[in-house]
């Protein structure tokens, strides 16, 4: 079984602070993928990033950057020089390598404060 | 391109009566899963269809079903609707290569039961 736990409800900061989302994951899969995903007050799930288990490298793409480490099960994601539109839920996500099934995290609120 | 779009956004039945929702994928996305989202239960994958066959399927009771066509367009259903089935149902869609794709969501639909 696959399970995603967010263990931080809700993060509140002021504009252009840095923000950095906990996720802990568990599986017994030994290939499979890691996503994040942000769900605006819209409702729609909007794809973030993804990352597969066999690649530890960490990445920085514009305003996001993510800390994957296998050794500790987590897949850690900041946004640095946070915006008001940055405002949203912020879903973990886990599927297996040719599995389309995700299991998500219970979501962490971010409110960034002008 | 345009991206998922699910009809109709927000629905509202009574207890008792059935609902039907549609997914058109992205185009040349031949996989599509379903996910409910509820502030209990949290998101939750109830099934994925590929070429019109269900592939996988979550925990959910025999009251919801669903089906993909030729042209990879998808309905979900539910029969007997409860209380407890008032939620956000979201549609994903994969296009589907030898490894996995990402899950590109739809904006769904709202369904409240009375």
């Amino acid at each position: 079984a696959q399970k995603v736990t967010q263990a931080q409800t809700e993060i509140s900061v002021v504009e252009k602070e840095d923000v950095t989302l906990d996720c802990v994951y568990e599986t017994r899969d030994t290939t499979y993928y890691l996503f994040w995903y942000k769900q605006p007050p819209s409702g729609e799930l909007v794809f973030l990033i993804r990352r597969n288990s066999f690649d530890e490298q960490n990445e920085i793409s514009g305003r996001y950057s993510w800390n994957f480490q296998k050794s500790t099960s987590s897949f850690n994601f900041t946004i640095t020089a946070s915006q008001v539109v940055d405002s949203a839920v912020y879903f973990c996500a886990l599927s297996g390598l040719n599995d389309y099934k995700l299991s998500f995290g219970a979501g962490t609120t971010v409110t960034v404060r002008a | 391109k345009a991206g998922v779009t699910q009809t109709p956004r927000y629905l509202i039945k009574t207890r008792g009566q059935q609902v039907t929702l549609s997914c058109s994928p992205i185009s040349g996305h031949r996989s599509v899963s379903w996910y409910q989202q509820t502030p209990g239960q949290g998101l939750q994958f109830l099934f994925e269809y590929f070429s019109e066959t269900q592939r996988n399927k979550g925990n959910f009771p025999g009251r919801f079903s669903g089906r993909q066509f030729s042209n990879s367009r998808s309905e979900m259903n539910v029969s007997t609707l409860e209380l407890g089935d008032s939620a956000l149902y979201l549609c994903a869609s994969i296009r589907d290569s030898l490894l996995t794709d990402t899950q590109y969501f739809g904006p769904g639909t709202r369904l409240t039961v009375l």
